[in-house]
This record gives structure tokens, sequence and C-alpha cells, in this order.
């Protein structure tokens, strides 16, 4: 069974720091791998969408890597701003041409002016 | 307007009550995805769609009915409310096209059972 965790569950840093969020999964078949943006009473952002045939994606100052090999991805953020500041969630989709999502349990950023 | 629309925002309800939460979306998708998701456990799949005669169980189906009324409505329903089912509920779209798609997801519904 698929298993997604992210490390740390939460996490503070002052603005204008460079920042990684990393996440895991125990199957490395998979399809694609999403990171998302929730904010408090919203629902979730796609920020950036890696196929399992990819290394790495980028937008903006947002850059995402995938090693599936290891099981494992990150989310680097450049230069943190306080509009930064929200739980920031990855997901996998399995093999079998569903598009189900397993989730990670996130990681709340707050970046501090 | 959203292109995933999701209502109501807010509900509370009591224990026995069916509930129905409802799902519209503008996008096209032929696929469409019911979630809950409680602090410290990540978003569990519901039921999921991929058209109006194909419903399929996710993990955590139990005590939870769907209707696929059109390609571009999907609902969720509690036929009698408990209280661990209290949670935020998330509708999610994604475009037919095999596993590599991007999923697109609605503003959530917090749903309270007293």
């Amino acid at each position: 069974k698929q298993e997604v965790t992210q490390i740390p569950a939460a996490l503070s840093v002052p603005e204008g720091e460079n920042l990684v969020l990393n996440c895991s999964f125990t199957d490395s078949a998979i399809y694609n791998l999403q990171w998302f943006r929730q904010d408090p009473g919203k629902g979730l952002t796609s920020l950036l969408l890696i196929q399992s045939s990819q290394r790495e994606q980028t937008s903006g100052r947002l850059n995402a890597s995938l090693d599936k090999s290891s099981g494992r991805s990150t989310l680097y953020i450049a230069a943190s701003q306080p509009g930064d500041s929200a739980t920031y969630l990855c997901a996998v989709t399995g093999l079998g041409n569903t598009g189900k999502l397993i989730f990670g349990q996130g990681t709340t950023l707050q970046v501090k002016p | 307007d959203a292109d995933v629309t999701q209502t109501p925002r807010n509900r509370i309800t009591k224990t026995g009550k069916r509930i129905m939460l409802e799902c519209s979306q503008t996008k096209g998708h032929d696929r469409m995805y019911w979630y809950r998701q409680d602090p410290g456990l990540g978003l569990r799949l519901i039921y999921y769609s991929f058209d109006v005669k194909d419903i399929n169980k996710g993990e955590i189906s139990d005590g939870y009915s769907v209707s696929r009324q059109a390609q571009a409505k999907f609902s969720l329903s509690l036929e009698s409310a408990i209280p661990n089912q209290t949670a935020l509920y998330f509708c999610a779209t994604s475009p037919r096209g095999g596993g590599g798609t991007e999923a697109f997801f609605g503003q959530g519904t917090r749903l309270t059972v007293v």
C-alpha cells in the first residue's frame, strides 16, 4: 500500500530565506507527483505537477524535484515571503489510470516578516 | 467564478440526519472525486466517478453514498450522519487521459456533526 510522508510537519522561517520541503513515498510505481498549497478556509491550489519520467518542474520561485527510484520529492521555495505561509501538500498518483491521489499529511509553513 | 464549486461551504448537522454535499464543475472534465481531510491525516478518497454510469468506492466509502447526476455534477450523501464524519470535504476533477493529469479542487465544505 502506498504511503506518503511529509517532513517536517511544521516549519517557521524568516522572510527571505530559501527553504526545502520534503515528501517521501513508499512505492516508486507512480504516474506523477503533485504539490499543492492549502490556505486556511480555502481549497487546494495545484502548484506543480511532475510526471514520473521527469526530474523537476519549475514555476517562478518554486522548484520541485522527483527521484522516483528513492521515493523522494522536494519542493524548493526561493526567497520566501510572508505570503508563502500556508500548508503544502504532496500527493502521488499510482499506476492504473484512475487519477486517484494519495496525500501526505502536509507541512505547515510560516514565513515571518 | 470558481471552476469547481462546492455547496454548502459550511454545515452543522445533528447525528442521524441525512445530508448532501454538492459539487459542480465547469472544466468539462470526465473524472470527479470526493475526499475528506482530517487534522493530521491528510486527504483520503471517499468515492470517484469516471462518468455518469461509472461510480467507484475509494479508501473510506463506508457511511457515504454518491450520485453523478451529470458530467458536471457529483454529490456526496451521508445517509445518517455521525460525529466522526466531522471533517473538511473536498471535491476534485481531472480530465481523462491516464494518470498523468492534473487535479483541480473545490474550496471545500466544512461539515460538523453534533
